[in-house]
């Protein structure tokens, strides 16, 4: 049962392509997120949902386009993708407020490489 | 805009050693801040997370202390054992609602 699922968890294409990643959590939680892991290892927040709505969004191209279709489900769509979205892409949750922790969940990442 | 700093990038033990993983930010208005471990080709997993009034937190060989006038956090790892191999990353929150900023991490060798 795991808490933070991503799927799919390798992604290998090729530039110009379109792909998704889908991310679900079972944890209750009403804020969702994704992160950027480059090459070097330093993950930057791409976008984050609280309850379906959009409230962070980092300066990311707009070929990149999140969905949230329900609290639990966060969705990323990427067109036209470039050789330098070769990265690993993370899913993370948390409640916000009183009622949690704050304590960040990750999923276990989506590696993609664009050839 | 904060930033958060882990020196060294890389460190290598031998078995039985205490470790001491260092993390720096430079505004110390945080909400908390939270060390993860990272295996190789692995999410992150969440080891401790230290809220703004606290000075630390336990959970087992792991100690974490907070030191918000001075902007450090300390994750100090008893016994090192050749499974705490990782990169260790510590984030920090501004406020409730923020983004976490994360620093480089630190890759962790326990040698046998």
């Amino acid at each position: 049962d795991t808490a933070v699922s991503q799927t799919p968890k390798y992604l290998v294409t090729q530039m110009g392509n379109d792909k998704s990643i889908k991310c679900e959590q079972n944890l209750g939680h009403d804020t969702m997120y994704w992160y950027k892991q480059d090459s070097k290892k330093f993950l930057k927040i791409m976008f984050s949902y609280n309850n379906k709505e959009l409230i962070i969004n980092e300066t990311v191209p707009n070929r990149f386009s999140p969905k949230s279709p329900d609290k639990a489900h966060l969705n990323l769509h990427i067109n036209s993708l470039e050789l330098g979205d070769s990265a690993v892409y993370f899913c993370a949750s948390r409640q916000v407020g009183t009622s949690g922790t704050g304590e960040l969940f990750f999923g276990e990442g989506s590696r993609l490489t664009v050839l | 805009k904060q930033e958060v700093t882990q020196i060294p990038a890389a460190l290598s033990v031998p078995e039985g050693e205490n470790l001491v993983l260092n993390c720096s930010f430079t505004d110390s208005a945080i909400y908390n801040l939270q060390w993860f471990r990272q295996d190789p080709g692995k999410g992150l997993t969440s080891l401790l997370l230290i809220q703004s009034s606290q000075r630390e937190q336990t959970s087992g060989r792991l100690n974490a202390s907070l030191d918000k006038s001075s902007g450090r956090s300390t994750l100090y790892i008893a016994a090192s054992q050749p499974g705490d191999s990782a990169t260790y990353l510590c984030a920090v929150r501004r406020a409730a609602g923020n983004k976490l900023t994360f620093g480089g991490g630190t890759r962790v060798l326990v040698k046998p």
